[in-house]
């Protein structure tokens, strides 16, 4: 079945310094949404890219779809308390009118 | 202010026991969903719907029954028969799925098991 995976599953950084997490589906999509979920939280949604190759920045985060349409990238630039919580790539299912989420990165932030 | 309210907060089921998790929208959505997350792991879709009246299971249905019989209203059973049932649930809704529409998530119901 479709599948969508995400790596790393965790990832420590130190205050300042960058963050990258990867999405990857076993299938191509027709757009890819991008969500964080803070600790004790719900996810909120972030963006959505919909063409192959493209490329969207909101401040220090920059989210990229690959050209084939089945993987995407988020990379936070500097990064701050505030970015802590679990990121998590979610895209439209090939079998019904749902959305398949990744199982998220979590990403922690080190003073 | 438009938004998606779950309710209660935190519930407790005692064993052999249905319990009702509701969820509220006032933000003329069509589709509604409910998900599941355990500590530490991704959401998994247990039910959906895009109309009234209508609605799909998703990949994780067992021992779960929903019913959609207002637009507004996507209320989650979770009947004895799931012998697992303590998660943190998630009610969301969009649009519809067809125009990419994003999804906008409710606080929120944490199940615990007594």
């Amino acid at each position: 079945g479709q599948q969508v995976m995400q790596i790393p599953q965790y990832q420590h950084v130190q205050e300042g310094e960058d963050f990258t997490t990867y999405c990857n589906s076993s299938t191509t999509l027709s757009n890819i949404q991008w969500y964080k979920q803070r600790p004790g939280g719900h996810p909120v949604f972030l963006i959505q890219l919909v063409k192959s190759g493209e490329v969207k920045k909101q401040k220090r985060l920059t989210f990229q779809f690959g050209e084939a349409k089945k993987n995407s990238s988020l990379h936070i630039t500097a990064t701050q308390t505030t970015d802590v919580g679990t990121y998590f790539c979610a895209g439209p299912s090939n079998y019904g009118q749902n959305f398949v989420f990744g199982p998220g990165t979590r990403l922690s932030v080190l003073p | 202010d438009g938004g998606i309210t779950q309710s209660p907060k935190y519930l407790f089921r005692k064993e052999g026991q249905n319990v009702t998790l509701s969820c509220e929208q006032n933000l003329n959505h069509d589709a509604m969903y409910w998900y599941r997350q355990d500590p530490g792991q991704g959401l998994r879709l247990i039910y959906y719907s895009q109309i009234v009246n209508d609605f799909q299971k998703g990949d994780i249905a067992e021992g779960y029954s929903v019913s959609r019989e207002k637009k507004e209203s996507f209320p989650l059973t979770v009947t004895s028969a799931q012998k697992n049932p303590t998660a943190f649930y998630l009610c969301a809704s969009s649009l519809i799925r067809q125009v990419n529409q994003p999804q906008h998530f409710g606080d929120g119901t944490r199940l615990s098991i007594l």
